[in-house]
């Protein structure tokens, strides 16, 4: 069964500062990865996914997220945090066949920028 | 391109009383999803149309809960009777098709709170 895990529920990091959100998943059958993004009072908004391919994936707004196979990992970053990027954030696998397709999402990680 | 469209944003019921939700998916978007997600939690399907009939609903309370879809365009999901633990965000999402590759588009959401 398919399931994912996000370490840590809040992180904090200073404007500037590297931004590193941290997803585990795991999966019976090759996994197509996703990262999501909210905002207060707002629905979710893709950031980046990984199919399959190139496993660094570039998204919007400078994040980029890495599929480690045999870390069953997919960790989110951002070089240099900017206040408008406090959000929170979830980690979402793909679960279903070619014709089918249902999402599994972690419990999330609130981002805090500090000026 | 219009998004996803929902109302109410708040609603704020008693227990035992009913609630119905709307959902205006984007245009030509074949599939529908409806999400529940609680405080602090990730989303969690409920329910998946494709078209009019449902792929998914094996997350969706029954003996509560009812969603339909008529016309495979807007969508209702109703909860009758409302308790304490539905208090959440409702999602609703929509995709061009069901597949893996089909990218889920999100709504605003209607936060739902029961007293």
């Amino acid at each position: 069964a398919q399931s994912v895990t996000q370490l840590g529920s809040h992180v904090s990091v200073s404007e500037g500062a590297l931004v590193l959100l941290r997803c585990n998943y795991s999966s019976s059958v090759p996994p197509y990865l996703f990262w999501y993004v909210q905002y207060p009072n707002q629905g979710l908004q893709l950031l980046l996914k990984y199919t399959t391919g190139a496993t660094l994936v570039k998204g919007i707004n400078g994040f980029e997220a890495e599929f480690k196979k045999s870390e069953t990992s997919f960790h989110l970053t951002k070089p240099s945090a900017h206040m408008s990027d406090a959000a929170e954030y979830f980690c979402a696998v793909l679960y279903g066949s070619s014709n089918t397709g249902k999402l599994i999402f972690g419990q999330g990680t609130t981002l805090q920028v500090k000026p | 391109e219009a998004g996803v469209a929902q109302s109410p944003r708040y609603k704020i019921i008693e227990k035992r009383q009913s609630v119905a939700f709307w959902c205006n998916p984007i245009s030509g978007h074949a599939t529908l999803y409806w999400y529940q997600q609680i405080l602090g939690q990730g989303p969690k399907l409920l329910i998946q149309f494709q078209n009019n009939g449902v792929v998914d609903d094996s997350q969706l309370p029954k003996d509560r809960f009812s969603a339909e879809r008529l016309k495979g365009v807007d969508s209702t999901l109703k909860i009758q009777p409302a308790k304490l633990e539905d208090s959440a965000v409702y999602l609703c999402a929509s995709s061009l098709g069901s597949g893996r590759f089909d990218e889920q588009y999100f709504g605003p959401g209607t936060r739902l709170t029961v007293t």
